[in-house]
């Protein structure tokens, strides 16, 4: 089944903790995305790699830090999490690279909950 | 605020009927979107007309887009029960979409 996927799809952790969020596509997009949802819908850009090389790092804490082991794989860590941190992080991925619109394909969102 | 309103919330019809999904925004665009969300999973890109386009085809979808009214609509022909899902208008303003609240689209054998 081609398609974006994200685990885990729920994240209930505790204030202060570390934690990773995998993301991984089979469709052979070059351009894998994390967004960040907010309460009211917006996704907003948090990092774009695009085969492997960052090429979007939007204003975000140090404690986000993104690796991208393969232009299949993008991976999230968190370290010392937040309670502002708790929200629905989407994966995304899309064809090609910056400066150029394609339709995105996104993966099904994990809820984190900081405690 | 940019963000799109879905009409209706929820639309219920028989397997071969048309569903007319639409769309309203805020702000200037340079695209909008229309993507595919079946439950539980990811959202799934569908169809992209761009501000100077007035209707746009692929398969069975047919999209519309009036700038002056700030409003878009989806229409999908000759509905399958394959089609149930919520489907959501998007706009993208520099890195950030602006993603509607969704048309939960149910389709009856």
């Amino acid at each position: 089944d081609t398609a974006v996927s994200q685990t885990p799809k729920y994240l209930v952790t505790q204030m202060g903790n570390d934690k990773s969020i995998k993301c991984e596509q089979n469709l052979g997009h070059d351009t894998m995305y994390w967004y960040k949802q907010d309460s009211k819908k917006f996704l907003k850009i948090m990092f774009s790699y695009n085969n492997k090389e960052l090429i979007i790092n939007e204003t975000v804490p140090n404690r986000f830090s993104p690796k991208s082991p393969d232009k299949a794989h993008l991976n999230l860590h968190i370290n010392s999490l937040e309670l502002g941190d708790s929200a629905v992080y989407f994966c995304a991925s899309s064809p090609r690279g910056r400066g150029t619109f394609y339709g995105y394909t996104f993966g099904s969102g994990t809820r984190l909950t900081v405690v | 605020s940019q963000q799109g309103e879905e009409d209706p919330q929820a639309l219920s019809i028989q397997e071969g009927e048309n569903a007319t999904m639409n769309c309203s925004y805020k702000t200037s665009i340079n695209n909008l979107q229309w993507y595919r969300q079946n439950s539980g999973r990811g959202l799934v890109h569908l169809i992209l007309i761009r501000s100077n386009e007035r209707e746009k085809h692929s398969g069975r979808l047919r999209v519309t887009l009036d700038t002056s009214k700030k409003s878009s609509s989806l229409l999908i022909t000759a509905s399958r029960a394959a089609d149930t899902a919520s489907y959501f208008c998007a706009t993208k303003s520099g890195n950030q979409f602006y993603f509607g609240t969704g048309t939960s689209l149910t389709v009856i054998p």
